[in-house]
């Protein structure tokens, strides 16, 4: 199906683990971003893309890692993952720079 | 950097009642954006405005920029339980958006 995909949906880890989360879009957007989603923070930007092979640092990027070798995957890794980054983390996509974001429908991540 | 402020953070409703949220923003705006989120959902578009003084309507919902170009305001006339969730506006910063903190808009029937 067309459109942009989260994966795991939910997931559990130990401090100290590392961890990826899975963002697949099928529109072939240049622009692709992480978000975190935490009470009375809102979304904040981790990191984003503007294409294949670049990246850059949002408003939080400590502890995470990203990468892009194709167009349309845009892994977020945590090196090793701490319970401050307990969230919510969107994934989204765009066509143009700026433009209307498309989420996917997030991953809930619980480090205890 | 730009900040992008929302208020109020909550707002409980009789259904039936209007509601408004309004976005202020430090720095003067190419564009903004807004998006609502349902409970246990992910962001969703609105809409986009660009022009200074621009009001666009969606059925109950109308969406007003700025003659400065540095606030917004989103308005519900008789919100309906549908409207539950959290609306956000959004500006641009650098190649992404910068997210206001949202406001929660609770229904009750």
């Amino acid at each position: 199906d067309a459109g942009i995909t989260q994966s795991p949906r939910y997931k559990i880890t130990e401090t100290g683990r590392q961890v990826t989360l899975m963002c697949h879009q099928t529109w072939s957007h240049s622009y692709m971003f992480w978000y975190r989603q935490d009470l009375g923070h809102g979304l904040r930007l981790i990191y984003y893309s503007a294409a294949a092979d670049i990246t850059d640092k949002g408003e939080v990027p400590d502890g995470y890692v990203v990468s892009r070798s194709k167009t349309e995957n845009f892994p977020l890794t945590l090196e090793s993952a701490t319970r401050s980054q307990t969230s919510v983390y969107f994934c989204a996509s765009s066509e143009r720079v700026r433009g209307e974001a498309f989420f996917g429908q997030g991953t809930r991540l619980t480090v205890v | 950097g730009q900040q992008v402020m929302q208020i109020p953070q909550y707002q409980h409703v009789q259904e039936g009642e209007d509601f408004t949220t309004y976005c202020n923003s430090s720095t003067t705006l190419s564009n903004i954006q807004w998006y609502k989120q349902r409970p246990g959902g992910h962001p969703v578009f609105l809409i986009q405005l660009v022009k200074s003084g621009e009001v666009k309507k969606q059925k109950r919902l109308t969406f007003q920029f700025g003659e400065a170009k540095k606030n917004s305001s989103l308005h519900i006339t008789a919100t309906q339980t549908t409207d539950v969730g959290t609306y956000f506006c959004a500006g641009p910063s650098g190649y992404a958006l910068n997210f206001g903190k949202g406001t929660s808009l609770l229904v009750t029937p």
